[in-house]
This record gives structure tokens, C-alpha cells and sequence, in this order.
């Protein structure tokens, strides 16, 4: 068990347009999530955690308005990048936990391509 | 500060060799440390946790906080284990935020 999946795998936009990507915890019910970036030969860096009904919690740095962050259900979180450009450009991954101190377990991660 | 340091960015060793993969933390309480892997083409998977004390495929990691390392060691590389390896820090008090260390990257040659 514990199977964290994410749509889609990877996706190609244009400059300016929005683009969601979903994270599905399969098997559990995950009351945190979690959104983080990784560019290219780069470690992980945490964007945002979000729990299941409330808003989410973003790291210093990182945009609300830019980076939608909904946690709408227990095995459901989506991450919104809205107007986005080319600097976007880079390698999400999610994780999800079932509780506050639970392990997390990742999703296999989105490519997001701006052109 | 928060902060998970791994001075190597490659390791490579040949299969049978000892490893090492070297991992130092900043944090002025008491943290939890992880060892994450991820295989070529697949995600990152949980190889092992401090408070578990536990050897994952071979693997094992001591919490040395006098010197703030969590070091990985392994007494024999196998091929198999070729990975990108992430130490990771939690913090206490139940916020369940994870700092990963940017990655050490094992190569295991034949």
C-alpha cells in the first residue's frame, strides 16, 4: 500500500497559460500533502504543505498567487501554476502523508515544460 | 538554520567495495533523520529512518549527534544499489517538514 500517483507525468504549454497538476494518494488517506520543486541536478525544495480542508502553507519565497495549492479532499491535492513562463520550467513532485508525523511517500513527479 | 549538507555530489565504487555516502545536519533540537533513494526512472522511496534502527538492504545509518552526521554505509555495493541517495531532516515538534540535502549520486561498477 501507500501508492501516490500524479497527473500528468509530463506537460508542454505555452507562455502565459495555467496548468494543473493532479496528486492522488491511491490506497490511503493523506490529511498532508505536500508540493515540492526540483530543478535540474538539484535536490528537493519544498514548496508548500497543505492538509486536507484548510489553505496551505507555502515556504518562504514561493508565490501564493502564482502556485494554487487545493486540498479538497483526503487523496486528492492539486497544484495550479497560473500565468506561467518559461523560469517554471522544472520537475514537481508530491508526497502525502496520513498523518502529521507519518512517512511521507512521493509521487513519481510532473515535468512541466513552459515554452 | 535548517540544513542538511552532502559534500558529495558523485561516489563510485566498484561492486564489493565498502560505501560511504556522507551526511551532515544543522538543526538546534532534536531531528529526525531519513535516507531517501531514487532508481533510475522511478521515485523517491523511503530507505531508512534513524528511530528504526533497521538495515534496508544492507544499509545502515548512525545518528552521531556530537558530530551531526547520519552517514550511510553499506559493507558491500552491489550494482543493484546505483542510485541517486537524499539524506533528509524533520524537525520536532510534530510539523512534518522534510529538508532534503541535495544528493549523492552512487555508481557501482562491475
Amino acid at each position: 500500500g501507500a501508492v501516490v500517483s500524479q497527473h500528468p507525468s509530463w506537460v508542454i504549454c505555452k507562455s502565459g497559460t495555467s496548468v494543473k497538476i493532479e496528486c492522488r494518494s491511491l490506497d490511503f488517506q493523506a490529511t498532508t500533502m505536500f508540493w515540492y520543486r526540483q530543478f535540474p541536478k538539484q535536490s528537493l525544495m519544498l514548496m508548500a504543505t497543505s492538509n486536507e480542508g484548510s489553505k496551505a502553507t507555502y515556504e518562504q519565497g514561493v508565490e501564493k498567487d502564482k502556485f494554487l495549492i487545493n486540498h479538497a479532499s483526503l487523496t486528492l491535492s492539486t497544484l495550479t501554476v497560473t500565468s506561467a513562463h518559461p523560469e517554471d520550467s522544472s520537475f514537481y513532485i508530491c508526497s502525502a502523508s496520513r498523518g502529521p508525523t507519518d512517512t511521507q511517500y512521493f509521487g513519481p513527479g510532473t515535468r512541466l515544460t513552459v515554452l | 538554520a535548517q540544513r542538511v549538507t552532502q559534500p558529495e555530489k558523485l561516489l563510485s565504487v566498484f561492486k564489493g567495495a565498502p560505501v560511504e555516502l556522507k551526511c551532515n545536519y544543522s538543526y538546534s533540537g532534536s531531528p529526525e533523520l531519513f535516507w531517501y533513494v531514487q532508481y533510475s526512472r522511478q521515485r523517491l522511496q523511503l530507505l531508512l529512518r534513524h528511530i528504526s534502527r533497521e538495515s534496508i538492504k544492507g544499509f545502515t545509518a548512525d545518528l552521531n549527534k556530537g558530530e551531526t552526521s547520519f552517514h550511510l554505509k553499506k559493507p558491500f555495493a552491489q550494482e543493484e544499489d546505483s542510485a541517486m541517495y537524499y539524506c533528509a531532516l524533520r524537525g520536532s515538534g510534530g510539523y512534518n517538514k522534510l529538508i532534503f540535502g541535495a544528493g549523492t549520486r552512487l555508481a557501482v561498477h562491475p
